[in-house]
């Protein structure tokens, strides 16, 4: 399976902190994605890394992705309350009609 | 600017009772269109896709199917349903390598 497999399962941080996750998968991609999930809710999209990029920021995010380790971590700085979610990454293999691969995600909570 | 509905939010059905679960598009055309189910405390599972009305992949097979019988509409369907097809339901279209999700269905099997 193509399947990203976040880490850590869970995370606890106190606002203000910065709060890194990792993804690992197996073979070769095309883009990794991140999604976040507000709980009860659908996805939304953070930021798409292409297998050609290294690392890539939006306001308080950070995606860096490394094709030797077959692996990418995203950074929240300064974190807050409003960032207690749960993060996924998606893996794009590039097989045929374009379909994405979800890892169990990683629940992070945020204390005021 | 796109959007996307799911109904029903929330859903409790007898086990061997019908499903349907519709899904909408709006401010797109001929989107690449998904339904995933996301069982408690575990990752998004793909069931079907389709790329065009009528077109129609399944992922993994089991007693759900799903059509597709306008441009922007996804329905997702069963005539009996099961315990294990308890879980919440996500429609999604696809943009640029992107996928949009809807709020989800929340899909109780007793």
């Amino acid at each position: 399976s193509q399947q990203g497999e976040e880490d850590p399962q869970a995370l606890s941080i106190q606002e203000g902190e910065n709060a890194t996750m990792n993804c690992s998968y197996k073979t070769s991609i095309n883009n990794l994605q991140w999604y976040r999930q507000n709980s009860g809710r659908g996805l939304v999209h953070l930021i798409l890394i292409r297998s050609n990029e290294r690392e890539k920021h939006s306001g308080r995010l950070r995606v860096t992705l490394d094709t030797s380790k077959k692996s990418s971590s995203l950074l929240i700085t300064a974190s807050r309350a409003a960032d207690t979610a749960s993060y996924f990454c998606a893996v794009h293999s590039g097989a045929g009609s374009y379909q994405l691969t979800f890892g169990k995600g990683t629940k992070l909570s945020v204390i005021p | 600017s796109q959007t996307i509905h799911q109904w029903p939010a929330t859903l409790v059905q007898p086990v061997g009772s019908p499903l349907s679960l519709e899904c909408t598009v709006e401010g797109t055309s001929n989107p690449n269109l998904y339904w995933y189910r996301q069982a408690a405390g575990r990752g998004l599972q793909l069931l079907f896709y389709s790329v065009g009305i009528g077109q129609i992949s399944s992922e993994v097979p089991q007693n759900l199917s799903a059509s597709r019988p306008q441009d922007r509409q996804f329905i997702l369907s069963s005539k009996k349903l099961l315990l294990s097809d308890s879980g919440f339901y996500l429609c999604a279209w696809a943009r640029t390598g992107e996928l949009f999700f809807g709020e989800g269905s929340r899909l109780t099997v007793l």
